[in-house]
C-alpha cells in the first residue's frame, strides 16, 4: 500500500519555540492532506484540511495563526506549531489521499510533541 | 453529514471471528463506508471500505446492510495483533474524515 512518512516521530521543545512537522507521501500524489491531533485515551480530532496549492481549511476552534499548514507540493505538507506552550503537547498525525470520497486515507506514524 | 455509532468496546477470543458493528442510519446514497484501526502509539491504518456491496480483502470483510443503515466489519480469525481501536467513518461531503470514539477491541489469548 501507499506510504506516508511523517517526521519527526517525537520532539521535545521549550515553551515559546516553534516546531515544524513534515508529512510526505512517498509513492502517490496527495491532492488532499489532513492534520489531526490526539490526546491520550481520546480519539483523533481533525485540525485542518489542506489541498495542494491552496490555503488550508481549519476546523472550528483551531487557531490558524498558531498551527501553520503549508501544502506546496503534491507530496509534502508541513505543520508548524508556533510559539508552542505546554497545552500544545499532543500526538499529531497527518494523513493523505488522492482527494476523492471513494479513496482511502493513508496515515503517517504520528509525532509526539512535548512542550516543556 | 452522516454520523456513526459504535460500541465502546468488544472482546474476542484469539483465533475466533469478530464482528464489529457500526450504525449509520442517516447515510446518504453517495456516502462511502470506511473502516480504519489504530494500534497504541501509532497512526491509524486503513482496513477496508465500500459503498453498497460487501467487500473482502486480505485483512477483513465488510458486510453492508441492504438499506445501508448499518455495516459490520468482520475479522475472520482474531489475532493478538488485531487488538486496536476500530473506527467506522463516513467521509463528509467535503471529504473530511471525522473520527468518533470507535470500538476498542480486546483479543483474549
Amino acid at each position: 500500500g501507499a506510504v506516508v512518512s511523517q517526521h519527526p516521530s517525537w520532539v521535545i521543545c521549550k515553551s515559546g519555540t516553534s516546531v515544524k512537522i513534515e508529512c510526505r507521501s512517498l509513492d502517490f500524489q496527495a491532492t488532499t492532506m489532513f492534520w489531526y491531533r490526539q490526546f491520550p485515551k481520546q480519539s483523533l480530532m481533525l485540525m485542518a484540511t489542506s489541498n495542494e496549492g491552496s490555503k488550508a481549511t481549519y476546523e472550528q476552534g483551531v487557531e490558524k495563526d498558531k498551527f501553520l499548514i503549508n501544502h506546496a507540493s503534491l507530496t509534502l505538507s508541513t505543520l508548524t506549531v508556533t510559539s508552542a506552550h505546554p497545552e500544545d503537547s499532543s500526538f499529531y498525525i497527518c494523513s493523505a489521499t488522492g482527494g476523492a470520497r471513494y479513496e482511502k486515507l493513508f496515515f503517517g506514524s504520528g509525532t509526539q510533541l512535548s512542550v516543556l | 453529514d452522516a454520523k456513526t455509532t459504535q460500541p465502546n468496546s468488544m472482546e474476542s477470543n484469539e483465533e475466533e471471528p469478530v464482528h464489529l458493528p457500526c450504525n449509520h442510519s442517516t447515510i446518504s446514497g453517495t456516502d462511502y463506508i470506511h473502516w480504519y484501526r489504530q494500534l497504541p502509539s501509532q497512526g491509524p491504518e486503513y482496513v477496508i471500505h465500500g459503498l453498497t456491496s460487501n467487500v473482502n480483502n486480505r485483512m477483513a470483510s465488510l458486510a453492508i446492510a441492504e438499506d445501508r443503515k448499518s455495516s459490520t466489519l468482520i475479522l475472520h480469525r482474531a489475532t493478538l495483533r488485531d487488538a486496536a481501536v476500530y473506527y467506522c467513518i463516513l467521509p463528509s461531503k467535503g471529504n473530511q474524515f471525522y473520527f468518533g470514539t470507535g470500538t476498542s477491541l480486546t483479543v483474549i489469548p
